[in-house]
């Protein structure tokens, strides 16, 4: 069974600071990993996908990076901004049925 | 449609009722998935279905749970007997590629169930 976890599950950082989220799931076999934004009170917002042969993707300020093997993710945030604050999931997909399985996310506070 | 809708976005219920959450997935997406998000926690699965059928339903929590998808597009999640335990948000999404490495899951706002 894939299990998902992130920590710390929250995180506060001045803006203009480059920040890593950290994301680790136990069963490598996993079709690609997603990262997605959520905003208080919304649904999931897609940021970046990793195909299981991809080693990275980049949007933006942002960058996501994918190591298999040790069954981890990390979400790279570059200059971050206050408009960053929100809570970030990974999920890995898995299984002929594309079930993702999420993390618990980390919520994120950019401080002015 | 420019994204996946679910209707009502917010909804109230006494415990022991029936209710009903709606879910429009995105025009020709075959796949669709219903999960359930906790406060605090992230969500969780509940069904996936391919076209009208349910492929999987093995994260239905009890029979209490039902989840249709007639005509392979609107999905229907009922819940009976509701408990205040299924108080959550339930969240719909909609995909193209199932079981490849590029899909993507469009997620809808999800429907916010209270149990009183």
């Amino acid at each position: 069974k894939q299990e998902v976890t992130q920590i710390p599950a929250a995180l506060s950082v001045p803006e203009g600071e480059n920040l890593v989220l950290n994301c680790s799931f136990t069963d490598s076999a996993i079709y690609n990993l997603q990262w997605f934004r959520q905003d208080p009170g919304k649904g999931l917002t897609s940021l970046l996908l990793i195909q299981s042969s991809q080693r990275e993707q980049t949007s933006g300020r942002l960058n996501a990076s994918l190591d298999k093997s040790s069954g981890r993710s990390t979400l790279y945030i570059a200059a971050s901004q206050p408009g960053d604050s929100a809570t970030y999931l990974c999920a890995a997909l898995t299984g002929a049925n594309s079930k993702l399985t999420f993390g618990k996310g980390i919520t994120l506070s950019v401080r002015p | 449609g420019a994204g996946v809708s679910q209707t009502p976005s917010n909804k109230v219920t006494e415990k022991g009722k029936y209710v009903e959450l709606r879910c429009d997935p995105i025009s020709g997406h075959t796949a669709l998935y219903w999960y359930r998000q906790s406060l605090g926690q992230g969500p969780e699965f509940l069904i996936y279905f391919q076209g009208t059928g349910a492929a999987d339903d093995s994260g239905l929590p009890n029979d209490r749970f039902f989840a249709v998808r007639p005509e392979g597009s609107v999905s229907t999640l009922k819940i009976q007997r509701t408990e205040r335990g299924d108080s959550a948000v339930y969240l719909c999404a909609s995909s193209l590629d199932p079981g490849t490495s590029t899909d993507t899951q469009y997620f809808g706002p999800g429907t916010r169930l209270t149990v009183l």
